[in-house]
């Protein structure tokens, strides 16, 4: 079974800066997607962004972007000038290519702090 | 698109009596989930249904938890004799078939037993 580890539970970061939050995950599969949620705190699940693993290409998405390490099973997201709007908690969620229903894995959550 | 939505937002019941919560997915996605959030804990997979069909159940889905899809559209979500233990927000997710397509989130409901 695929596992998803985010191994900080607190971040926090100053307006304007930039912050890395990790992921690493656990998997016997070749070809999969790995997705970073926000989860605000009205609870409502937002996708940040997505990637696929057979691209050798790191996803960004205006402000926000991974640093994805297939054989490392890494999957961290960077967040650059950082917003008040960002604080939220961060989860790394891994979906399988081949197990039915593609359901996702979620890890634990990174709880971020945006300071003014 | 008017999103996924969910009701009840929060339910408040005592220990031993039956709840059902409601999600209607967005409707062109076949695809139907369940999961189960804990505060400070990621959400955890229930069910998911492929049109009407419930094609897996979690082993987390006890005897006492049971989920339709009726007509492949919306879904409900029934908890018998509801323990202190279920507690949590039950989130909703449609999306269209395949890996690659984004999951749509609910707001989910909030359940609380006494």
């Amino acid at each position: 079974a695929q596992t998803v580890t985010q191994s900080q539970p607190e971040m926090s970061v100053q307006e304007a800066e930039t912050v890395t939050l990790s992921c690493t995950y656990d998997t016997s599969e070749s070809d999969y997607y790995l997705f970073w949620y926000k989860q605000p705190p009205s609870r409502q699940m937002i996708l940040v962004i997505r990637q696929e693993a057979y691209k050798q290409q790191n996803a960004t998405e205006n402000r926000f972007s991974v640093n994805f390490q297939k054989a490392a099973k890494s999957f961290s997201l960077k967040i650059s000038d950082s917003q008040l709007g960002d604080a939220a908690m961060y989860f790394c969620a891994y979906r399988s290519q081949e197990t039915s229903g593609s359901r996702l894995t979620f890890g634990e959550g990174t709880q971020l702090t945006v300071n003014p | 698109d008017t999103g996924v939505s969910q009701n009840p937002r929060h339910k408040i019941t005592k220990r031993g009596q039956n709840v059902t919560f409601r999600c209607d997915p967005i409707s062109e996605h076949n695809r139907l989930y369940w999961y189960r959030q804990t505060l400070g804990q990621g959400p955890e997979f229930l069910t998911y249904f492929q049109n009407e069909a419930q094609l897996e159940k979690s082993r987390l889905l006890s005897d006492r938890f049971s989920a339709e899809r009726p007509k492949g559209s919306f879904s409900t979500l029934e908890i018998q004799r509801t323990e202190q233990g279920d507690s949590a927000m039950y989130l909703c997710a449609s999306s269209l078939p395949g890996p690659g397509f984004r999951l749509f989130f609910g707001s989910g409901t909030q359940l609380s037993v006494l």
